[in-house]
């Protein structure tokens, strides 16, 4: 199993322009999330999946947007990237919420807005 | 809002000696508690996962859950250079709803 891969490793944006990253899990896992850390910081939740067709929204999800089609993918589009959304992101999965699940994470999205 | 605060880093520990890790959180609702360890650059890789109060052992690796008093630690035994990275706590009512200290960078010293 590849577990949880996202695309694409780095990306520069300029302010203004939209793109979407992708992540794909191949665990079969139900729940999906979307983290952001910024430098020195731990990581926030900026939307999250219980299943396909179902997202809600975390901490910090002003920006983005995201949806939920299929089982094994759970893009997150940026609109309008500003230099805030300078971060690394990180998608996680896991089988479902519950008290003993646990989150496995895919190896990061760079993104810097300039 | 629910916080978790880690001890402010950076941990400068000697090879072969105990680091000590901590961790409080604001919500006494938690149910799970997990330990990730990060490596620069990379991402965060679970170590330890505790629910109940008391100790868990994994090899040279302890958590400690203490609910009462809202605490929560990481001791390492016999300290490695592989071991140095910074180490994430994370606290929620499960594994939905996640919230992440901001990390304590350790480095063991040869």
């Amino acid at each position: 199993n590849a577990g949880v891969t996202q695309t694409p490793k780095f990306r520069i944006l300029k302010i203004g322009q939209s793109m979407t990253l992708q992540c794909t899990q191949d665990m079969n896992h139900n729940y999906m999330y979307w983290y952001r850390q910024d430098p020195g910081m731990g990581l926030k939740l900026i939307y999250y999946s219980v299943g396909a067709g179902i997202t809600d929204k975390g901490e910090v999800p002003n920006g983005y947007n995201v949806s939920r089609s299929t089982t094994e993918d759970f893009p997150l589009r940026l609109e309008l990237a500003a230099p805030s959304q300078t971060s690394v992101y990180f998608c996680a999965s896991s089988w479902a919420g519950g008290r003993t699940d646990t989150q496995y994470f895919g190896p990061g999205t760079r993104l810097t807005v300039l | 809002q629910k916080e978790v605060e880690q001890n402010s880093g950076p941990l400068s520990v000697p090879e072969g000696a105990i680091a000590s890790l901590n961790c409080t959180y604001s919500d006494r609702g938690s149910q799970s508690f997990f330990w990730y360890r990060q490596y620069s650059g990379k991402s965060p890789e679970l170590i330890m996962s505790i629910y109940s109060n008391g100790d868990k052992e994994d090899g040279r690796f302890t958590a400690q859950l203490n609910k009462a008093s809202q605490y929560v630690s990481l001791l390492i035994r016999d300290s490695q250079p592989s071991d140095s990275a910074t180490y994430l706590c994370a606290v929620g009512e499960g594994a939905q709803k996640l919230v992440f200290g901001q990390g304590t960078r350790l480095t063991i010293n040869p």
